[in-house]
């Protein structure tokens, strides 16, 4: 069956620029986490949804990051004014529901470069 | 609050040996534990969790994991390496303390090396 898919695979962007980064999380999954990983390091908790809320927006940067996800299925990050700090691999992953017992499924990532 | 940590950047292991990658945590109450491995240029892929229950784990790929309370430990642990089993590891914890989040915290990841 299908997994979780991100969209674009790579994006390369420049300083002061708008993207939007997309998640198709597995089917029925409820729950969809964001993460941000920088060589090196685990995933960083970004935001969390439960159907089409926000339930945990706690790991957003600053205001300059948004996420939403309008019928409780795909969903897409938008990053304003990207800065040289923004890149990174970002990650999706979606679970059955928000139990905290359930496993993520992750998407391959998508890398944002920010020149 | 909720932390975990694997205190090994790196190991090295040759094929066939067993193989153990290190993972210790810190909650308030009890812990969900998870690993997850990390092929290049992929997503996380899970491989195990403790919720409750048996303290040894079976997971994907022959790997398993024991669940240590008094020495907050959840150690990934493999009787026989493959090569193909190169790759990063994470281990991640949830909180399950009144408040406590659902969403895990994951560690630094160690990049296990299996040599032929």
């Amino acid at each position: 069956g299908a997994g979780v898919s991100q969209t674009p695979s790579n994006k390369v962007t420049e300083k002061g620029k708008y993207v939007e980064l997309r998640c198709d999380p597995i089917s029925g999954h409820t729950a969809l986490y964001w993460y941000r990983q920088s060589l090196g390091q685990g995933p960083e908790f970004l935001i969390y949804f439960q159907g089409t809320g926000a339930a945990d927006d706690s790991g957003l940067p600053n205001d300059r990051f948004f996420a939403v996800r309008p019928e409780g299925s795909v969903s897409t990050l938008k990053i304003q004014r990207t800065e040289r700090g923004d890149s990174a691999v970002y990650l999706c992953a979606s679970s059955y529901s928000g139990g905290t017992g359930n496993e993520q499924f992750f998407g391959p990532g998508t890398r944002l470069t920010v020149l | 609050a909720q932390s975990v940590a694997q205190p090994e950047d790196q190991v090295n292991v040759a094929e066939g040996n067993p193989l153990t990658v290190k993972c210790t945590y810190s909650v308030s109450g009890n812990p969900y534990l998870f690993w997850y491995v990390q092929y290049p240029n992929r997503g996380l892929q899970f491989l195990l969790k403790y919720i409750t229950g048996d303290n040894l784990v079976k997971g994907s790929y022959g790997f398993e994991a024991e669940f240590n309370k008094s020495q907050t430990s959840f150690h990934l642990k493999k009787p026989s390496a493959l090569v193909s089993d190169s790759a990063l590891y994470f281990c991640a914890v949830r909180d399950l303390a009144s408040g406590g989040s659902y969403i895990p915290t994951f560690g630094r990841g160690t990049s296990l090396i299996v040599h032929p």
